[in-house]
């Protein structure tokens, strides 16, 4: 599968934990952006890099996100002392060089109890 | 106001039927427009993406963009069950998709 990846496919974890999710983006893709997506809600953006560049953050994400991605390939997204409000889909998506287009993960189904 | 907006639905059709998909947009600078296919608990999956206005056919599916109404259309032709799902509109915003809340179509046999 050539595919953008994502692990967890899901995490259920308690409120106050820290929780980490990777993104595989396709290969040779340089952009790859992170959304959040709640139910009955389009994604919503939080953050993107062109290789290992972060160029953009949401306000969305607050200081207990953090995003990462060394050497231009995976990313991970980490969230500490998630709270019942992180509880979300968290979608990666990638682009190729010089296209619009994004190309989006299964996403990571994440539950704050 | 949001900068897309889109019926949250749900759009219920006897298969066969054509489906027309709409949303609104604010925003005069957004210049690039997709359709995203999203079946429950998946990611969204790219259908369509056009750039300014205009038409664009691919197979069953018609996307247009109407620049001066800030207008978006989908339109799906001899629907399917399996078209069954949620349709996401989307706008570029300087390298993000801004989004519509999706629209749940529901195509029956």
């Amino acid at each position: 599968d050539t595919g953008v990846s994502q692990n967890p496919r899901h995490k259920i974890t308690k409120r106050g934990q820290n929780v980490t999710f990777r993104c595989d983006p396709i290969s040779e893709h340089n952009r790859l952006y992170w959304y959040r997506q709640t139910l009955g809600q389009g994604p919503e953006f939080l953050t993107y890099f062109q290789n290992e560049a972060q160029l953009e953050k949401s306000r969305l994400l607050s200081d207990r996100f953090s995003a990462e991605r060394p050497k231009g390939s995976f990313s991970t997204l980490e969230i500490q002392r998630t709270e019942q409000g992180d509880s979300a889909m968290y979608l990666c998506a990638s682009s190729p060089k010089g296209y619009n287009e994004q190309f989006f993960g299964p996403g990571t189904r994440l539950t704050v109890l | 106001q949001k900068e897309v907006e889109q019926d949250p639905g749900p759009l219920s059709v006897p298969e066969g039927a054509i489906v027309s998909l709409n949303c609104t947009y604010s925003n005069s600078a957004f210049q690039y427009f997709m359709w995203y296919r999203q079946y429950s608990r998946k990611g969204p999956e790219l259908l369509m993406y056009t750039y300014s206005s205009g038409n664009k056919e691919d197979g069953r599916f018609t996307a247009q963009v109407d620049k001066s109404s800030k207008y978006i259309s989908l339109f799906i032709r001899d629907s399917q069950p399996s078209d069954s799902a949620t349709y996401l509109c989307a706008s570029d915003n300087t390298d993000k998709l801004i989004f519509g809340t999706g629209t749940r179509l529901q195509v029956f046999p």
